[in-house]
């Protein structure tokens, strides 16, 4: 049973770029959070998606966005990269429910020059 | 903001008990306290979470004062793989998002 993955593993952009981070859920997980956590802190609530639809929403700009798909895979795509956009970006899958424990994949680092 | 306090680091030596303590004073009557730990360069990994009961699994157990305002976790009989930052976490409401604070880096010596 495959755990969270996430694609691709390190990425470099410049500054103004846009990229899109992807992610697959554990195995009958449908609800996929996203994390962004810079070096030496620990990690900050982005969005979280069920049911193709954002759910729930941390303290980033609107240049933060994502998507969802029917088998429940997400993407994090952010806009005008700036450096601080600089950090690992973590995707988690839970089930639907009341205290659920969230599944993490190992990240996407991404450095922005 | 984190509902919990933790020491910024801890050394335990290997083979030996390691007890983590949290303090969690705010905690409401329907919050559970949840552990996690990272490891260098991976993702946060669950170990364990309890309510009001002091639990216990194959990785760690988890004591909880009697009046929920603080717990501290044990890992039995610590190795050198269980280097990595410890979060303890309240949940804060339904929907699954957890608040992280800084956490506890904790170093095992041989």
């Amino acid at each position: 049973d495959a755990g969270v993955t996430q694609s691709p593993t390190h990425l470099i952009k410049t500054r103004g770029q846009q990229v899109t981070l992807r992610c697959s859920p554990k195995s009958g997980h449908d609800t996929v959070s996203w994390y962004q956590q810079a070096l030496g802190q620990g990690p900050q609530f982005i969005f979280q998606y069920y049911e193709e639809e954002e759910r729930q929403r941390g303290n980033f700009p609107d240049r933060f966005s994502g998507h969802q798909f029917p088998n429940y895979s997400s993407e994090l795509n952010v806009n005008a990269l700036l450096l601080g956009d600089s950090a690992l970006y973590l995707c988690a899958s839970s089930s639907t429910g009341y205290n659920e424990k969230l599944f993490f994949g190992s990240g996407t680092q991404l450095s922005v020059l | 903001d984190a509902k919990t306090t933790q020491p910024t680091s801890m050394d335990c030596a290997e083979g030996r008990a390691a007890n983590l303590p949290c303090n969690h004073s705010t905690i409401s009557g329907n919050e559970y306290v949840y552990w996690y730990r990272q490891i260098h360069s991976q993702g946060p990994q669950y170990i364990i979470h309890g309510l009001k009961n002091n639990e216990t699994n194959e990785m760690a157990s988890l004591i909880i004062t009697e009046d929920r305002k603080s717990s501290t976790l044990i890992l039995p009989h610590a190795t050198l793989r269980d280097t990595a930052v410890y979060y303890c976490i309240v949940y804060m409401e339904y929907g699954n998002k957890l608040v992280f604070g800084a956490g506890t880096i904790l170093r095992v010596k041989s």
